[in-house]
């Protein structure tokens, strides 16, 4: 079965400070990766996703990940951030072929002015 | 392109009580997932429908059930209502069948508060 684990629940970034949240996960079989980002009172939004080829996936705002095999990671990282990236963040697997997340329990970014 | 659209927004109902939540997927998107985001549970899946027919269920107890229309929109009913069923409902909608890439594009939630 697949797993998802997100280390920090919360954490707290100056704004224009990198940032990176981190997720690794536990499959025996190729996977797709994906973030997603939901704001308050919203549902979820696509950040970016990998699928296959180059293991640097860039995303909308600013945003990139890198997929490491042998780490079994997905990081995501931002090198500047803004007070509207505040929000949480939820790293996401899934069997190719197969429809079905499964999340982590959810990084919960907040910048601090 | 509109996107996915969920209702009822928010809903109040009572123990016992049951809920029938819609959803409706973007155009040409013919696979539905259903998810629930409790804060103690985090996001958890329920089931996903392609071309009207179950083929993922999570691991959600009977009174949780589910269906989709030939028109591809989808429904999930929570029968006899408990309190641990308050919770933000998701729904997302994807292309599914082989051209399906596992990307959901979701909803805004239906928020259910059961007093």
């Amino acid at each position: 079965a697949q797993s998802v684990t997100q280390l920090d629940s919360q954490v707290p970034v100056f704004e224009e400070a990198p940032v990176e949240l981190r997720c690794n996960y536990s499959s025996s079989v190729s996977v797709y990766l994906f973030w997603y980002v939901q704001y308050p009172n919203q549902g979820l939004q696509l950040l970016l996703k990998y699928l296959s080829g180059s293991t640097l996936v860039k995303g909308i705002n600013g945003f990139e990940a890198e997929f490491n095999k042998s780490q079994t990671s997905f990081h995501l990282r931002k090198p500047s951030v803004h007070i509207s990236d505040t929000a949480e963040y939820f790293c996401a697997v899934s069997d190719p072929g197969n429809e079905k997340l499964t999340f982590g329990t959810g990084t919960r970014l907040t910048i601090i002015p | 392109k509109a996107g996915v659209t969920q209702t009822p927004r928010y809903l109040i109902k009572t123990r016992g009580q049951q809920v029938t939540l819609s959803c409706s997927p973007i155009s040409g998107h013919r696979s539905v997932s259903w998810y629930q985001q409790t804060p103690g549970q985090g996001l958890q899946f329920l089931f996903e429908y392609f071309s009207e027919t179950q083929r993922n269920k999570g691991n959600f107890p009977g009174r949780f059930s589910g269906r989709q229309f030939s028109n591809s929109r989808s429904e999930m009913n929570v029968s006899t209502l408990e309190l641990g069923d308050s919770a933000l409902y998701l729904c997302a909608s994807s292309l599914g069948g082989i051209a399906g890439t596992g990307e959901l594009f979701f909803g805004e939630g239906s928020r259910l508060t059961v007093l």
